[in-house]
């Protein structure tokens, strides 16, 4: 059962453009909400996250904006560069029993054009 | 450089064999995450060991197991390989306050595993 629903599934922007990735997750349970990225060859790597009871935070030209009520949160890279390129996931964090588990949404190839 | 080893990089191996990866952790870590990537499921939780005992099991078939050894590196074992379990699988690990909600899962580079 998928729990973090992520779109769109590729992405091309220009070069300047904004890119927006989009989630949605169901369980409330889910606490933490970070963004992983991911080049070719390599695995995923942190790239910003996010508290539920935070509607914005920012880190450089990265940005998650979380709408609790909704249960939706995304990612805005202002500024695409070529260097962005790469495959993100969003993620979901909770507490399993014993263990704090990660539940990834499907991911979003983000092409950025020079 | 996330600090995490995995080995191989690649395996190529036949339906029916068995096959073993390896991961290090980083320095310190005592959490080892192991992930199935395939094209069409994104990454998928298989299991997590904790300073060397099973914590969490997601999707992991009964083929498949893993254990963790006492200087902390994992195995992830593969058997009855089928031509499905061809994937990307990425081992992960995370400093000893894993219970935090902030707690950081790092990935290593992943191995490819291509089952003919």
């Amino acid at each position: 059962q998928q729990q973090v629903k992520q779109s769109p599934q590729s992405l091309i922007v220009q070069k300047g453009g904004i890119s927006i990735i989009n989630c949605a997750y169901e369980n409330t349970a889910f606490d933490y909400f970070p963004w992983y990225q991911q080049f070719p060859g390599k695995g995923p790597a942190l790239l910003i996250a996010i508290r539920p009871d935070v509607s914005e935070k920012k880190e450089g030209r990265f940005t998650i904006s979380f709408n609790k009520s909704a249960k939706q949160f995304s990612l805005h890279i202002m500024d695409s560069q070529p260097g962005d390129s790469a495959t993100y996931f969003c993620a979901a964090s909770m507490v399993r029993g014993s263990a704090r588990q990660l539940t990834f949404g499907s991911g979003t190839q983000l092409t950025v054009l020079p | 450089d996330s600090g995490v080893t995995q080995t191989p990089k690649h395996l190529i191996t036949a339906t029916g064999q068995r096959v073993t990866l390896r991961c290090s952790p980083r320095s310190g870590d005592l959490s080892v995450y192991w992930y199935q990537q395939s094209l069409d499921q994104g990454l998928q939780f298989l299991i997590q060991y904790y300073n060397g005992e099973e914590r969490a099991k997601g999707n992991i078939l009964e083929r498949f197991s893993a254990q963790q050894f006492p200087d902390l590196h994992s195995e992830l074992n593969l058997s009855s390989l089928e031509l499905g379990d061809s994937a990307l699988y990425f081992c992960a690990s995370s400093p000893p306050a894993s219970g935090t909600r902030e707690n950081i899962q790092y990935f290593g580079a992943g191995t490819r595993l291509s089952v003919l």
